[in-house]
C-alpha cells in the first residue's frame, strides 16, 4: 500500500479565497507530481518536482503554484479560487530506482469553488 | 509527440466473460508502461509495470502484456468487483507520466 496522503479529501470554498492542498509521502521518493482530473476525464499534469527546490509546470496550464521545501511535502496553492478551479486534484510520487519507476497516488482532493 | 490511446472507452461484460483492454502508445524512449485501476472518486491504484516487449505480469484475474507499440490488459472470468476504470500510462525520458483516457469496465452479475 502506497504511503502518500492528501488533505483535505473534500473542500468547498468561496470564490476569491486562498487555499492550499496538502500532499505528503513517507516513501522518500524524490519525484512528485500534481494532476488535475475532471469526472470521467483523463489526468492532466499541472506541476511536477524532481526533488527539493525543484518545481516545473506541467502540460496543462494552471493558475496554481507549488513548492518543494522538504522531500516528503509538495503542497499546491491557489491564491484566489474561482469556479473554474472546481475539479479533483491528485498527487503522486515515484522513485526512479532500478526496476521501480511506477507512480503511487494519493486519494485525491475534490475541490468545489462556489 | 508522446501519446497514449486506450480502447474501448467503455466495456460491459457478464460475470465470467473474459475480454481484453488495449493501450496503444508512442513515446520517445519508453521508461515503463503502467496499468492502474481507478474507482470513482479515488486516486489510481497501481497494478503493473512493464518495461520491454514480450514481458507479461499477472495478478489474480488480470494479466498485462507488452509489445513495441501496445499493451493489453486481459481480464479472465471477471467478477462485479472488477468494475472500475482501467488507466494505462507511459513514462517518457523526462520522467513525466502520460496517461490515456481509460476504459470504463462494468461487470454484470
Amino acid at each position: 500500500e502506497a504511503d502518500i496522503y492528501q488533505t483535505p479529501r473534500y473542500l468547498v470554498i468561496g470564490t476569491g479565497k486562498k487555499i492550499t492542498l496538502e500532499c505528503s509521502q513517507t516513501m522518500g521518493h524524490d519525484k512528485m507530481y500534481w494532476y488535475q482530473q475532471d469526472p470521467g476525464m483523463e489526468l492532466h499534469l499541472i506541476h511536477y518536482s524532481y526533488g527539493v527546490n525543484s518545481t516545473e509546470k506541467g502540460d496543462l496550464s494552471s493558475e496554481s503554484t507549488v513548492s518543494r521545501i522538504r522531500t516528503e511535502h509538495f503542497p499546491l496553492t491557489l491564491e484566489s479560487a474561482r469556479p473554474s478551479h472546481t475539479s479533483q486534484y491528485l498527487c503522486a510520487s515515484s522513485e526512479q530506482g532500478r526496476g521501480h519507476t511506477e507512480a503511487f497516488f494519493g486519494q485525491g482532493t475534490r475541490l468545489t469553488v462556489v | 509527440e508522446d501519446q497514449v490511446t486506450q480502447s474501448p472507452e467503455a466495456l460491459r461484460l457478464q460475470e465470467g466473460e473474459s475480454s481484453s483492454l488495449n493501450c496503444s502508445y508512442t513515446v520517445s524512449g519508453l521508461r515503463g508502461l503502467f496499468w492502474y485501476r481507478q474507482d470513482p472518486g479515488k486516486g489510481p491504484e497501481f497494478l503493473f509495470t512493464l518495461y520491454s516487449a514480450g514481458e507479461e505480469k499477472e495478478k489474480e484475474r488480470l494479466k498485462a502484456t507488452l509489445t513495441k507499440k501496445e499493451s493489453f490488459l486481459h481480464i479472465t472470468a471477471p467478477k462485479p468487483e472488477d468494475s472500475a476504470t482501467y488507466l494505462c500510462a507511459v513514462q517518457a525520458p523526462n520522467y513525466k507520466y502520460i496517461f490515456g483516457t481509460g476504459t470504463r469496465l462494468k461487470v454484470l452479475a
